[in-house]
């Protein structure tokens, strides 16, 4: 069973509004990923790490959204101004190294009214 | 852009009965090949990894890969009405050294007692 920690597990946000979610990576994984689930499970990839070093984020990502994993710290993905379409499941993932399995946690849902 | 297919949508077996699931990718670049599973509210479990053509064997889950065909399987033995869950493939991909998981939109199985 996976040991990727996610908190909170939900959270409600007005439009405009920051939100902010975080991810305890499995002990020993130094690749930590971040998608988005839709309502209609299509899954969209936000940003992945190595260690505390961006390796890929889209670029949706880097207008509104904000990641970071900073050493001896939970990880964590930020949204400035939220907005209805980012009413999502957030899923954090991590693993030992690229391509490597991937091991997620339970997600924050993000519900933006 | 690669993307993965996933077929039936829904899918109702009594339990005992084998459920078979089906995804189809868009070509044969892929390093390799991951069957996970959500329950609802939940995240995602992984069920079996396959990596060359034939079959790979994890308990009652067993996977089939053809890349000439572009087509990967899951095969469910026994399934159990606890098996009811959104089961996804997901392939994986190197795009200019990065890294990324391609998921298809998922097979809702719903395991009647």
């Amino acid at each position: 069973n996976s040991k990727v920690i996610q908190t909170p597990r939900y959270l409600v946000k007005g439009q405009g509004q920051k939100a902010k979610m975080r991810c305890i990576p499995e002990k020993g994984h130094p690749v930590v990923f971040w998608y988005q689930q839709n309502k209609n499970n299509e899954f969209k990839f936000l940003i992945n790490f190595q260690n505390q070093e961006v390796l890929q984020q889209i670029d949706m990502t880097e207008k509104r959204f904000s990641a970071e994993c900073p050493s001896n710290s939970p990880c964590s993905l930020e949204i400035q101004s939220s907005e209805a379409g980012d009413s999502a499941l957030y899923l954090c993932a991590s693993s030992q190294d690229r391509g490597n399995t991937l091991y997620f946690g339970e997600g924050s849902r993000l519900i933006v009214v | 852009q690669q993307k993965v297919q996933q077929s039936p949508e829904s899918l109702t077996v009594s339990e005992g009965a084998m459920a078979s699931l089906n995804c189809t990718f868009s070509d044969g670049t892929s390093d390799n090949f991951r069957w996970y599973r959500q329950h609802s509210g939940k995240g995602l479990e992984v069920l079996v990894s396959i990596f060359s053509d034939g079959e790979k064997e994890e308990g009652r889950f067993t996977a089939h890969l053809n890349r000439a065909s572009l087509h990967v399987s899951l095969h469910i033995r026994e399934p159990q009405p606890s098996d009811s869950a959104v089961y996804l493939c997901a392939m994986s991909i190197t795009p200019s050294g990065s890294w990324q998981l391609i998921f298809g939109s998922g097979t809702q199985l719903t395991v009647m007692p």
